[in-house]
């Protein structure tokens, strides 16, 4: 089985600072890592994802993100946040081998950014 | 490209009665699944269906149910309704074959049980 800890519940940040949302994750088995947003009564919308290879990946919105196998960690990060990233943001795993499409999803970290 | 297409959006039932949600896919995905999201639980993998079969299954009470048609069109039921069913329903469809897995979600159902 396959679990899913972001690390913090809120992060409040101001308009054009730095931000990195932590994600670590727990597996017996290889897996894809995902970073997913949700606005208020919207759906999930899909930010990036790493299946392999380059462990830095760039996502939409100028986010990214870097799997570290040997932490376990898949942090998403933003250089300057704007107001309109104000959002909840959900990381999630899925098993890489097997024809299933599950994903565990983490409890999600609100992130709110102040002017 | 129209994305998934999931309705009603709202709805709002009594204790005891039952629903049926339903979700149009994105053209040319074959794969449907279903998750529940609420306050305490976060989301939760519900079921998946994959060319009308459910392929896999999360943890849920029998009163949870589902089923995909041959146009990939899904509808999922939720019988004897419980004020804990109150949730945004989401479903998501991916392209089998793709081997990232990604998965697309609708905008949701949120159920209401009072």
């Amino acid at each position: 089985a396959q679990s899913v800890t972001q690390l913090d519940s809120q992060v409040p940040v101001f308009e054009e600072a730095p931000v990195e949302l932590r994600c670590n994750y727990s597996s017996s088995v290889s897996v894809y890592l995902f970073w997913y947003v949700q606005y208020p009564n919207q759906g999930l919308q899909l930010l990036l994802k790493y299946l392999s290879g380059s462990t830095l990946v760039k996502g939409i919105n100028g986010f990214e993100a870097e799997f570290n196998k040997s932490q376990t960690s898949f942090h998403l990060r933003k250089p300057s946040v704007h107001i309109s990233d104000t959002a909840e943001y959900f990381c999630a795993v899925s098993v890489s081998s097997g024809s299933a499409r599950q994903l565990t999803f983490g409890s999600g970290t609100q992130l709110t950014v102040l002017p | 490209k129209a994305g998934v297409t999931q309705t009603p959006r709202y709805l709002i039932k009594t204790r005891g009665q039952q629903v049926t949600l339903s979700c149009s896919p994105i053209s040319g995905h074959r794969s449907v699944s279903w998750y529940q999201q609420t306050p305490g639980q976060g989301l939760q993998f519900l079921f998946e269906y994959f060319s009308e079969t459910q392929r896999n299954k999360g943890n849920f009470p029998g009163r949870f149910s589902g089923r995909q048609f041959s146009n990939s069109r899904s509808e999922m039921n939720v019988s004897t309704l419980e004020l804990g069913d109150s949730a945004l329903y989401l479903c998501a469809s991916s392209f089998q074959g793709d081997s990232g897995n990604t998965i697309y979600f609708g905008e949701g159902s949120w159920l209401t049980v009072v």
